[in-house]
């Protein structure tokens, strides 16, 4: 089965950078994704990454390192509207390619 | 584009009564998703269908679930009886055949269960 850590919840200011971890294991890997929920919203995607290495899409960034089974979402300049719940996600090697997300990590933006 | 449409975005029962949610995917993803989610938690799949084969249905409690996706567009998930346990957010997300890991996900149904 797979099994994903994220912190639960992070905190910080408008124009601050923050870095949520995942740590993930797992009896086969075939990428880390990252999705965003707002209270009360749909999940929506923002990231997948196959390989190791840095994807840039905007003021988000996410870094996956397969050998570590590790990744991170990196959000810089903070928004307010960035408070939200960020899910790690893995695609379940059971053959039916499901994703298994993370617990989620909530975080909060202040002024 | 639309969306993923889900309905009712809201719906409050009595334990051991009936409950149906309907979800209609992006038009032309072939990959539907029904999904449960638990407050504080993760999205946990309950059965995935590809086109209107139901393709993994391993956690879905057949004892009081069904799913059905006739002729591979909209789909209604249903649950009888449903228990106070049942009370969660049930999310329905497409997938565009030969994407990698992106799911559009609908607004989701709140389900309480009284």
């Amino acid at each position: 089965g797979q099994s994903l850590e994220q912190p639960s919840e992070v905190t910080a200011v408008e124009g601050a950078i923050v870095q949520i971890n995942c740590t993930y294991q797992t009896s086969g890997f075939y990428g880390l994704s990252w999705y965003q929920q707002h209270d009360g919203g749909a999940p929506t995607f923002l990231s997948y990454n196959g390989l190791d290495g840095l994807e840039e899409t905007g003021r988000f960034s996410s870094f996956l390192s397969r050998s570590d089974s590790y990744g991170y979402l990196l959000l810089q300049e903070l928004q307010m509207k960035d408070s939200a719940s960020y899910f790690c996600a893995v695609r379940d090697q059971t053959g039916f390619q499901k994703l298994v997300f993370g617990t989620g990590t909530r975080l909060l933006v202040s002024p | 584009e639309a969306g993923v449409v889900q309905s009712p975005r809201y719906k409050i029962i009595e334990k051991k009564q009936p409950v149906a949610f309907w979800c209609n995917p992006i038009s032309g993803h072939n990959t539907l998703y029904w999904y449960r989610q638990n407050l504080g938690q993760g999205p946990e799949l309950l059965i995935r269908y590809e086109n209107e084969e139901a393709v993994d249905d391993s956690q879905l409690p057949k004892d009081r679930f069904s799913a059905e996706r006739l002729k591979g567009v909209d789909s209604t998930l249903k649950i009888q009886p449903a228990e106070l346990g049942d009370s969660a957010v049930y999310l329905c997300a497409s997938r565009e055949l030969g994407s990698t890991d992106t799911q559009y996900f609908g607004p989701g149904t709140r389900l309480t269960v009284l």
